[in-house]
């Protein structure tokens, strides 16, 4: 079982709707977990964290976190085209890099 | 603000060459930067960690002596690629860990610099 799961994808969904990307782990010992969004040809930039359990929201975006289940989710509302990226999701494992998920690339259709 | 910059952002070179990236946070202190490789639709690869003012850790499978990491101070550190060849042309990214009691561990990827080896 990998460290950090996620459905490569990709996720296709029309424009003005909620995207849905998912991510498992399997560290129960993981403290923070992080969103990033790597558009094709450039480097990943952070899009938000989050570390207790339950939702934290950031304009049009909802991180959630169950540690009991050991999933964390990234909600995108009002989708955009612009939104069509690959999106990853870190964990803290208590190293000194985060664990990187493999990401699932997500279309936004206009 | 928590922005990090890498230079240069594309370089291309003849094989046998060496090649020198650095990478910089400009507006904070980094403990610790990371190299990380990515092919073509692949999957971010962490090369190496790299320490203010100690020996790089490597990953298993990057050779330390072809990839040559330098960390000076709290705001910079380098790759060579030392002796390259068309099999190390990849996309070179690095991040930066903030260095604060309030952070969460955060890391800042620089913009990548990306590597053609002729």
């Amino acid at each position: 079982q990998k460290e950090v799961e996620q459905n490569s994808g990709p996720l296709s969904v029309p424009e003005g709707a909620i995207a849905s990307l998912n991510c498992t782990y399997s560290d129960r010992g993981s403290q923070s977990f992080f969103w990033y969004r790597q558009y094709s040809g450039k480097s990943p930039e952070l899009i938000m964290f989050i570390y207790s359990n339950g939702d934290k929201e950031d304009g049009r975006f909802t991180a959630q976190l169950n540690k009991a289940s050991q999933y964390v989710s990234l909600l995108i509302r009002d989708s955009q085209p612009s939104d069509s990226a690959t999106y990853l999701c870190a964990l803290d494992m208590g190293r000194r890099a985060l664990t990187f998920g493999s990401g699932t690339r997500l279309q936004v259709q206009p | 603000g928590a922005v990090v910059s890498q230079h240069p952002s594309w370089v291309i070179c003849k094989s046998g060459t060496s090649v020198k990236i650095e990478c910089r946070s400009l507006d904070f202190q980094a403990t610790t930067m990371f190299w990380y490789r990515q092919f073509p639709k692949q999957s971010l690869m962490l090369m190496a960690t790299s320490n203010e003012g100690s020996k790089a850790t490597y990953e298993q499978g990057v050779e330390k002596d072809k990839f040559l990491i330098n960390h000076a101070s709290l705001t910079l550190s380098t790759l060579t690629v030392t002796s390259a060849h068309p099999e190390d042309s990849s996309f070179y990214i690095c991040s930066a860990r903030k260095l604060a009691v309030s952070s969460y561990n955060e890391q800042f990827f620089g913009p990548g610099t990306r590597l053609t080896v002729l």
